[in-house]
């Protein structure tokens, strides 16, 4: 098993250009999150998917657009990157959302995003 | 906002248990404690949770006390490799989020 995965490890973007982020499982996880995390910062939720084919926001989805066509993937879509986009981007899966046994979030190793 | 608030930073000696406090005043009655860490530049990774009972694993023990206002993360023998961000999280119910705080830098020294 990989877990949870992530492509690129590493970009820089000029403002304005656009990208998208890959996540990808294979626990065959339901719930999968996109998180970004600024310097000396907690994550803080940017989208989230509770299965395939749906997206809800989460603190922080300005900017950002996600899509969940098939359930081991999930993207981030940057469609005019900003210099306030400059971050680390995680992504994590679930087994399912609700508390308790199953709930626990795997984390993929992130992406280094630099937007200048 | 974050409903967790912890030590900014703590030290530990390699071999002894790290104690990581967690106030959570405002939990309500059906949501979880979880403690997640982060070792520097990597994912978040998972380390335990519970309701309102002691839980432990293979990894650490969580005590809540019995008002649920607060809790201890206890790692029994701390190991240079302990060295990491610990955050304790207040579970939200709806939709699985995380939300996570400040957390505390655990540093373990030998």
């Amino acid at each position: 098993n990989a877990g949870v995965t992530q492509t690129p490890k590493f970009r820089v973007l000029k403002t304005g250009q656009s990208m998208t982020l890959l996540c990808a499982q294979d626990m065959n996880h339901e719930y999968m999150y996109w998180y970004r995390q600024d310097p000396g910062m907690g994550l803080r939720l940017i989208h989230y998917s509770v299965g395939e084919g749906t997206t809800a926001k989460g603190e922080v989805p300005d900017g950002y657009n996600v899509s969940r066509l098939k359930k081991q993937n999930f993207l981030l879509g940057l469609e005019s990157a900003a210099p306030s986009q400059t971050s680390v981007y995680f992504c994590a899966s679930s087994p399912h959302g609700g508390p308790g046994a199953g709930s626990e979030q795997f984390f993929g190793p992130g992406t280094r995003l630099t937007v200048l | 906002d974050a409903k967790t608030t912890q030590p900014p930073s703590m030290d530990c000696a390699e071999g002894r248990a790290a104690n990581l406090p967690c106030n959570h005043s405002t939990i309500s009655g059906n949501e979880y404690v979880y403690w997640y860490r982060q070792i520097h530049s990597q994912g978040p990774q998972y380390i335990i949770h519970g309701l309102k009972n002691n839980e432990t694993n293979e990894m650490a023990s969580l005590i809540i006390t019995e008002d649920r206002k607060s809790s201890t993360l206890i790692l029994p023998h701390a190991t240079l490799r302990d060295t990491a961000v610990y955050y304790c999280i207040v579970r939200d119910n709806q939709g699985g989020k995380l939300i996570f705080g400040q957390g505390t830098e655990l540093s373990v020294k030998p």
